[in-house]
């Protein structure tokens, strides 16, 4: 798990409040990828960048912004969330973004909204 | 939904038995790959078995792929306390990377 880590990794927020979470990739990968997994539901792919480009947005809404400065590092801040947005929050990477390259993941985001 | 189906959702056997998961998918792969979970943490990769392969190995590991039913498996052999974790199938299709993940089954391994 130290090829990919994610900070925080718990987070609790108000509805209002404004915050951002971390991933960065020690791989030397291209690509990266924002994954949510809510309790009893499958992993749902949010976002992914390929060589720092966002190349799929799965109907996110936009209170959830991604950011991808480089290759190595992707954020995703957080803005008026809704209590259902609680889940565990996945960031994952793979050398170039088809589907026949591995993802490597990170252990999580915990994130609770009150 | 998208989303493939896994069978069983939970399947609970003691140490030392074999261990098979089905998942059922719904798109058009060019692949097929199978990850497992620890209780809250990341994904760890297991296998990815192609389209055009019927069968694929890795140590206890076996995955079976059938196109023309949609289905893959994924049997553990001589399972272990510690393959205790949820498992999941994802479809890989296209050229963006997008991975559609199955809804997983939870392995419980008593020692």
């Amino acid at each position: 798990e130290t090829g990919v880590t994610q900070t925080p990794r718990h987070l609790v927020m108000g509805m209002t409040n404004k915050k951002s979470l971390k991933c960065e990739q020690h791989l030397g990968h291209n690509a990266m990828y924002w994954y949510k997994q809510s309790a009893k539901k499958p992993l749902e792919l949010m976002f992914v960048y390929n060589f720092k480009e966002q190349t799929e947005n799965n109907s996110v809404p936009s209170r959830f912004s991604p950011e991808c400065p480089n290759s190595s590092h992707l954020f995703l801040h957080l803005h008026t969330l809704q209590p259902e947005d609680s889940a565990l929050y996945l960031c994952a990477s793979s050398q170039v973004a088809v589907s026949t390259d591995t993802q490597y993941f990170g252990p999580g985001t915990r994130l609770t909204v009150l | 939904s998208q989303q493939g189906e896994e069978d069983p959702q939970a399947l609970s056997i003691q140490e030392g038995e074999n261990a098979t998961m089905n998942c059922s998918y719904k798109t058009s792969i060019n692949n097929l790959q199978w990850y497992r979970q620890n209780s809250g943490r990341g994904l760890v990769h297991l296998i990815l078995i192609r389209s055009n392969e019927r069968e694929k190995h890795s140590g206890r590991l076996r995955v079976t792929l059938d196109t023309s039913k949609k289905s893959s498996s994924l049997l553990i052999t001589a399972s272990r306390a510690a393959d205790t974790a949820s498992y999941f199938c994802a479809e890989g299709s296209g050229n963006t990377g997008k991975l559609i993940f199955g809804q997983g089954t939870t392995l419980q391994v008593k020692p």
